[in-house]
């Protein structure tokens, strides 16, 4: 059975901080990693992929993997009240089974 | 076309109906998902196709659950004889399978199912 564990939350931090998401997998096959942000009410939609070992930046976005900890985070800097949402992580292998994580609440108090 | 298309967005029905909702993904993705979301829940996998074979049926939660695929394009999720714990929010999503790398699924609106 393949899993995609994350902290359900909620986490809050205060508008301007950083927001740190983790996420931990238990298929060492998997090869693309995903954040997904879902608004109250609206279905997920993406934020950032990563498939390399390392950090990805994409605006106030990063996205971090580590292959061999199994483990891929997303920090979200200058977090602000609009970045509120829970955040999914999805893990798949060669596009073939799109495995998501219970997702976190993030909640940016202003 | 420009999204994942579904419909019905809302279905309100009576318990132990058969509903249909349908999902139109988008044009030239190989690859389509069907996923349930229980108010305040994570996202449920149901099925997976790609093209109109469904490799993956492991997350159809009883026989009451059936989907089908045409071709590489419309598929529609059936469940009989509804019950009240399926009011959920269908959600369909579609790919472009590649090798690696980008194979970003984008996900539709849902079809919201009360079952009344």
């Amino acid at each position: 059975q393949k899993e995609v564990e994350q902290n359900s939350g909620p986490l809050s931090v205060p508008e301007g901080a950083i927001a740190s998401l983790n996420c931990t997998y238990s298929d060492r096959g998997s090869q693309s990693f995903f954040w997904y942000r879902q608004y109250s009410g609206k279905s997920p939609e993406l934020i950032m992929f990563i498939y390399s070992n390392g950090d990805k930046e994409d605006g106030r976005f990063t996205a971090q993997l580590n292959k061999a900890s199994q483990y891929v985070s997303l920090l979200i800097r200058d977090s602000q009240p609009s970045d509120s949402a829970t955040y999914l992580c999805a893990v798949t292998d060669y596009g073939q089974n799109f495995v998501f994580g219970p997702g976190t609440r993030l909640s940016v108090l202003p | 076309g420009a999204g994942v298309s579904q419909s019905p967005s809302n279905k309100v029905t009576e318990k132990g109906k058969d509903v249909e909702l349908r999902c139109d993904p988008i044009s030239g993705h190989t690859a389509l998902y069907w996923y349930r979301q229980r108010l305040g829940q994570g996202l449920e996998f149901l099925i997976y196709f790609q093209g109109n074979s469904a490799p993956d049926k492991s997350g159809l939660p009883s026989d009451r659950f059936s989907a089908e695929r045409t071709g590489e394009s419309v598929s529609t999720l059936t469940i009989q004889r509804t019950q009240q714990e399926d009011s959920a929010v269908y959600l369909c999503a579609s790919s472009l399978v590649r090798s690696i790398g980008g194979n970003t699924i984008y996900f539709g609106e849902g079809s919201w199912l009360t079952v009344v």
